[in-house]
């Protein structure tokens, strides 16, 4: 597998559920982060966190990072039909701070 | 908000010829970035920028690609002689820090080579 996979491939929800979205990487990180991104739209970043974090909100966004397991997961709670997206974990190394992303989680959550 | 700003939207060019992507980073910004994403393929890094010279460039950035930074602001990207596998998002970035922290992504140029 490849540094900052994602899984599942794609989910799908009802609105008001909760989104949980998985990733694994395979290197020592900085920091990890995530991405979402509208179809054929930019990147927009959500939230970082460093290697020496468990656990960081966001407002409605709850990332875990377990780096024993080289694993992180992001939640989406009360989920809404604008959150319908694909979302990437990105991870940086520290060595010259370029991001390796995975292959992306396309979420769709119906009204 | 500072933005990373990207020009054009969208460039369709023929095979062959040269293309330049232009990017304007957030001006207290130290380190530049681009990145490609091919449709329905992850992000992929193809260079990294700092103190007006290359810091990482990874196996895709070939002879066939250069950036440079003109006048202090912009940030382009060339590619000499377009294939059809170049056809792709192409991403700005800048951050402030080392680090991969406070990354700001453009809103990306697609390009379409025919």
């Amino acid at each position: 597998s490849q540094q900052g996979e994602e899984d599942p491939q794609a989910l799908s929800i009802q609105e008001g559920e909760n989104a949980t979205m998985n990733c694994s990487y395979k290197t020592s990180i900085n920091n990890l982060q995530w991405y979402r991104q509208n179809s054929g739209r930019g990147l927009v970043h959500l939230i970082l966190i460093r290697s020496n974090e468990r656990e960081k909100h966001s407002g409605r966004l709850r990332v875990t990072l377990d780096t024993s397991k080289k694993s992180s997961s992001l939640l989406i709670t009360a989920s809404r039909a604008a959150d319908t997206a694909s979302y990437f974990c990105a991870t940086d190394t520290g060595a010259n701070s370029k991001l390796t992303f995975g292959k992306g989680i396309t979420l769709s959550v119906r009204p | 908000e500072p933005e990373v700003t990207q020009t054009p939207s969208h460039q369709v060019t023929q095979m062959g010829q040269e293309v330049i992507l232009r990017c304007v980073p957030i001006s207290n910004h130290l380190y530049f970035y681009w990145y490609r994403q091919i449709l329905g393929q992850k992000v992929e890094f193809l260079v990294s920028f700092y103190n007006n010279e290359i810091s990482e460039k990874s196996e895709i950035f070939d002879d066939q690609f250069s950036v440079e930074r003109p006048d202090g602001s912009n940030f382009t990207l060339k590619i000499r002689s377009t294939k059809l596998e170049d056809s792709a998002m192409y991403f700005c970035a800048s951050s402030e820090h080392f680090g991969g922290y406070g990354y700001t992504f453009g809103s990306g140029t697609r390009l379409t080579v025919v």
